[in-house]
């Protein structure tokens, strides 16, 4: 059971919009800044967006961030095939047991 | 360019020992947060430690006692050496390098560059 929860999955269509929401509590999302990771199949998790809301160099204006509380939601507009891939959101935790939690990850099927 | 390289993955009994290495290019490893990261079979990512740059580590409760993190700063590399291997153990390890900050009270970290990873086998 992950600390952060994410659907386990989701779909839609070629040029369409989804979002994957990622829930938590004070002693992470609330009080701390969200990252989410994109794993392609059979790769490494790569950095998609970082600071809530913030995207890297080279990430796509097609993926956005956004946080309330102690919900973050990852959106992406616009799906291509090529987006069929792992989401994972990740944040510090103040807890004393943990340092760094992750969801349990969301697989997108673009149909 | 900033990168990173896992080795000394590979096959070993249950209650064994190996060292996994993350050699790091384009950055220096002793001035920033480093972790490594776990992935079983068809599972999703587990946080397993952190190594502060100023040295503090921790571990996540399913490898405390059993792993130890730490780093060599003249050879820019991070370790995981794993003691009393177990099944569950095995995955495959991401190195993965932290950006950000915090204030002590808040963090603003996250995980910017990743390795692609080595796989560890636990089996008899």
């Amino acid at each position: 059971q992950s600390v952060l929860t994410q659907p386990p999955s989701v779909s839609a269509a070629p040029g369409q919009k989804v979002t994957i929401s990622c829930s938590g509590s004070s002693s992470n999302i609330g009080n701390n800044y969200v990252s989410w990771y994109q794993q392609l199949p059979g790769t490494a998790p790569k950095l998609l967006i970082y600071d809530n809301n913030k995207r890297p160099s080279g990430i796509p204006d097609r993926f956005s961030g956004s946080k309330s509380g102690t919900s973050a939601t990852l959106g992406i507009t616009g799906l291509q095939t090529g987006d069929e891939a792992d989401y994972y959101c990740g944040t510090w935790d103040s807890s004393l047991s943990v340092n760094w939690v992750f969801g349990g990850g969301t697989k997108l099927t673009v149909l | 360019e900033v990168q990173l390289v896992e080795s000394g993955g590979g096959l070993v009994q249950p209650g064994g020992s190996l060292r996994l290495s993350c050699a790091a290019s384009g950055f220096t490893v002793s001035s920033n947060y480093m972790s490594w990261v776990r992935q079983a079979p068809g599972k999703g990512l587990e946080w397993v430690s952190v190594i502060y740059s100023g040295g503090s580590t921790y571990y996540a409760d399913s490898v405390k006692g059993r792993f130890t993190i730490s780093r060599d700063n003249s050879k820019n590399t991070l370790y995981l050496q794993m003691n009393s291997l177990r099944a569950e153990d095995t995955a495959v390890y991401y190195c993965a390098r932290y950006s950000g900050y915090d204030n002590g009270w808040y963090y603003y970290y996250y995980m910017d560059v990743w390795g692609k990873g080595t796989t560890v086998t636990v089996s008899s």
